[in-house]
């Protein structure tokens, strides 16, 4: 089925640096999202994105609505440990209720 | 209140079995949503219901798969004949309402292992 192209696929970083995430799609998107998987769990939503051009923080972490509305990034600032975890982009085209994920970034944040 | 709930949350079938997954959504959320996740892949869409409405069902990947929501809250996700492609956890999700934009509320899956 169709998935967002999701970039890089993991990253090793150590305690207190910053890293950013992004994702693409050959189709317009109104609606970005980005989500947070734990091991066991089901994803758990981080920041929710509605307009071409937003950037909305959340803590840590910032998100922005590419302006082509096929793109978004994720950044998190000063990385700590209980950032593991896998994160996913996902999309809502058109009138569609469900969502479109892309493929993850494992995260892992070194001591 | 208590968020999704899912249960059971592993199932080991053997190949040619039917198995029958169950979801407890938010309590007074209007839509339900099933999806797949392979092994290292992110969630795929399955099914959608509004109320006890099966709105879209594009995601189905098969005639085996069939979902119900009778009374518009429990939800159950059956698979018929299971094969070794249908292992995967199997993610349910409820919103509060049919809105485009509502956020959607995911329960910790059901790991299906098919034998």
């Amino acid at each position: 089925g169709q998935q967002l192209n999701q970039s890089p696929q993991s990253m090793f970083i150590q305690e207190g640096e910053d890293v950013s995430m992004n994702c693409t799609s050959s189709s317009i998107f109104n609606t970005w999202l980005w989500y947070k998987q734990d091991p066991g769990e089901g994803p758990v939503l981080l920041i929710a994105l509605y307009k071409a051009g937003e950037l909305t923080s959340n803590g840590r972490l910032t998100a922005q609505f590419g302006i082509t509305r096929k793109d978004s990034f994720l950044n998190i600032s000063a990385s700590i440990p209980s950032d593991v975890g896998i994160y996913f982009c996902a999309g809502q085209a058109g009138s569609a209720r469900q969502l479109t994920f892309g493929s993850g970034t494992q995260l892992t944040v070194l001591p | 209140g208590a968020g999704v709930s899912q249960s059971p949350r592993y199932k080991v079938a053997k190949r040619g079995q039917d198995v029958a997954l169950r979801c407890d959504p938010i309590s007074g959320h209007v839509s339900l949503f099933w999806y797949q996740q392979a092994l290292g892949q992110g969630p795929e869409f399955l099914t959608y219901f509004q109320n006890e409405a099966q709105l879209d069902k594009s995601g189905l990947p098969s005639d085996r798969f069939f979902a119900e929501r009778p009374e518009g809250s429990v939800s159950t996700l059956k698979i018929q004949r299971t094969q070794q492609e249908d292992s995967a956890v199997y993610l349910c999700a409820s919103s509060l309402t049919g809105r485009v934009n509502n956020e959607q509320f995911f329960g910790p899956g059901t790991r299906l292992t098919v034998l």
